[in-house]
């Protein structure tokens, strides 16, 4: 697609379950970045891949969060045993990125986690 | 580290008035400033970017953002304000390569008619 696309776009769950988000970036996008938005809150940096280097993971608030991408493109999102406090908009964005990109990044529309 | 902050929660503004978003940042190196919008159930979009040339940066929409290295400012600015410019705003610092990128607080702007 032309954009970055998250699914799903909205997911209640109860707490202690797990949940899975996903990120299909742009195409030749080598950088790919989670963040989370909480009520009133700012843009909180979770994990960071850059083509094939390791991820940078120093946002995740716990074990609980991990994330993987598969062969360079999609990313899935993956948060255990969900607590009341997970619940916030998890965005994902691409970019170019490597030296003498522009540093733009491109969010997707989010998505939406509700822990009852 | 490298922070950003935005100072206020929220900024009020009468249409075709002038306004100015505020932003201050620390970083160790030379800095790559970034000004994002989100529009209300909307993904976030880029506005412009400084990374290094001429202080002030123009970019969409007919913003405009002056770096001041002297004051670790990077504030986003428009001539007239419109109600469509309502909106959450986020300034965002990345030091060194492009990764990492953080975001402040945001600042949310209100244009009234």
């Amino acid at each position: 697609g032309a954009g970055v696309s998250q699914s799903p776009s909205n997911k209640v769950t109860e707490k202690g379950k797990d949940v899975e988000l996903r990120c299909d970036p742009i195409s030749g996008h080598t950088a790919l970045y989670w963040y989370r938005q909480s009520l009133g809150q700012g843009l909180e940096f979770l994990i960071y891949f850059q083509g094939n280097s390791a991820p940078d993971k120093s946002g995740l608030p716990s074990d609980r969060f991990s994330a993987e991408r598969t062969g360079g493109s999609v990313s899935t999102l993956t948060i255990q045993r969900t607590q009341q406090e997970d619940s916030a908009v998890y965005l994902c964005a691409s970019s170019l990125g490597g030296k003498g990109a522009s540093g733009e990044l491109f969010f997707g529309e989010g998505s939406r986690l509700t822990v009852l | 580290a490298q922070s950003v902050a935005q100072p206020e929660d929220q900024v009020n503004v009468a249409e075709g008035n002038p306004l100015t978003v505020k932003c201050t940042y620390s970083v160790s190196g030379n800095p790559y400033l970034f000004w994002y919008v989100q529009y209300p159930n909307r993904g976030l979009q880029f506005l412009l970017k400084y990374i290094t040339g001429d202080n002030l940066v123009k970019g969409s929409y007919g913003f405009e953002a002056e770096f001041n290295k002297s004051q670790t400012s990077f504030h986003l600015k428009k001539p007239s304000a419109l109600v469509s410019d309502s909106a959450l705003y986020f300034c965002a610092v990345v030091s060194g390569g492009y990764n990492k990128l953080i975001f402040g607080a945001g600042t949310r702007l209100a244009v009234h008619p």
